[in-house]
C-alpha cells in the first residue's frame, strides 16, 4: 500500500552527536511532514516540507526533502538529552489520507 | 483552552466486549483521524474522517467502527472482532484541504483482558 519507510528503526548517541533520520517513499510525495512524540506522550507536528529540494531550520533541526519529492531527512546537530524520543516522518495521500512512517528512537547518553 | 481530548487515558474492558474511545476537538478541524500505536512501533492508520457524516477506512479498519455525526466528535469503538485490541488510541485533527498539520490527544491505553 501507500508508504514510507523510516530508518533507522533505533539510534543510541552520546549527547553531543548529530543525529539523522531517512524517509524515504518509492512514489512522489505531495508533501511531507515530521513529528516527534516523547516517551509516554503523544506526537507533535514539527513540520511540513512541500517544495523539492527544501531545506528548513528550526535551531538545530534541519529538514530536507529531495529533488524528487521520494525522500526526506532530519538532521539533529550535537544533540542534547532533551532530544530523547521518537520521530516520525508523515505524508498524506489525496488530500487528507495521513500515514506515518514506523518512526526512529533516539536516545541520548549524558 | 482549544485542542483535542480523549477520554479516558486508561481503559479495561473484558474480553468480548465492545468499548468506545472518545475524541473530541474544538478547534474547527475538519479532518479527523484515528492511530493505533503499539509498544515500540509506528502510528498505523484505523479510519479517517475528511468531513462530517463522512469516513474512510484506513490501514488497519477490521475490528473497528467510526461515526462522524458532528464536527467535534470522531469516536472509535473497538469491537469484539478485533483479535488484539490492546494498544495505545491516538485521536487526531488537521484543518483538512491544504493544511494538513495534526494536532493529536494525549491517547488512550486500552487493555483487554
Amino acid at each position: 500500500g501507500q508508504q514510507v519507510m523510516q530508518i533507522p528503526q533505533y539510534q543510541h548517541v552520546q549527547e553531543g552527536e548529530d543525529f539523522t533520520t531517512y524517509c524515504n517513499s518509492s512514489t512522489t510525495l505531495s508533501n511531507i511532514q515530521w513529528y516527534k512524540q516523547r516517551p509516554g506522550g503523544h506526537p507533535v507536528f514539527l513540520i511540513q516540507l512541500v517544495k523539492s529540494g527544501e531545506v528548513k531550520k528550526q535551531k538545530r533541526l534541519t529538514f530536507q526533502f529531495g529533488e524528487a519529492k521520494k525522500n526526506s531527512s532530519l538532521h539533529i546537530t550535537a544533540t542534547q538529552t532533551t532530544d530523547v524520543g521518537t520521530y516520525f516522518c508523515a505524508t498524506t495521500w489525496g488530500g487528507s489520507r495521513l500515514t506515518f512512517g514506523e518512526g526512529t528512537q533516539l536516545t541520548v547518553n549524558p | 483552552d482549544g485542542g483535542i481530548t480523549q477520554s479516558p487515558k486508561y481503559l479495561f474492558r473484558k474480553e468480548g466486549q465492545n468499548v468506545t474511545l472518545s475524541c473530541e476537538q474544538n478547534l474547527n478541524h475538519d479532518a479527523m483521524y484515528w492511530y493505533r500505536q503499539d509498544p515500540g512501533q509506528g502510528l498505523r492508520l484505523i479510519y479517517y474522517s475528511q468531513i462530517v457524516n463522512d469516513f474512510q477506512k484506513g490501514d488497519i479498519a477490521e475490528g473497528y467502527s467510526v461515526s462522524r455525526e458532528k464536527k467535534e466528535s470522531f469516536p472509535l469503538t473497538v469491537t469484539s472482532a478485533q483479535k488484539n485490541p490492546t494498544a495505545f488510541y491516538l485521536c487526531a485533527s488537521s484543518p483538512g484541504q491544504g493544511s494538513t498539520e495534526a494536532f493529536f490527544g494525549q491517547g488512550t491505553r486500552l487493555t483487554v483482558v
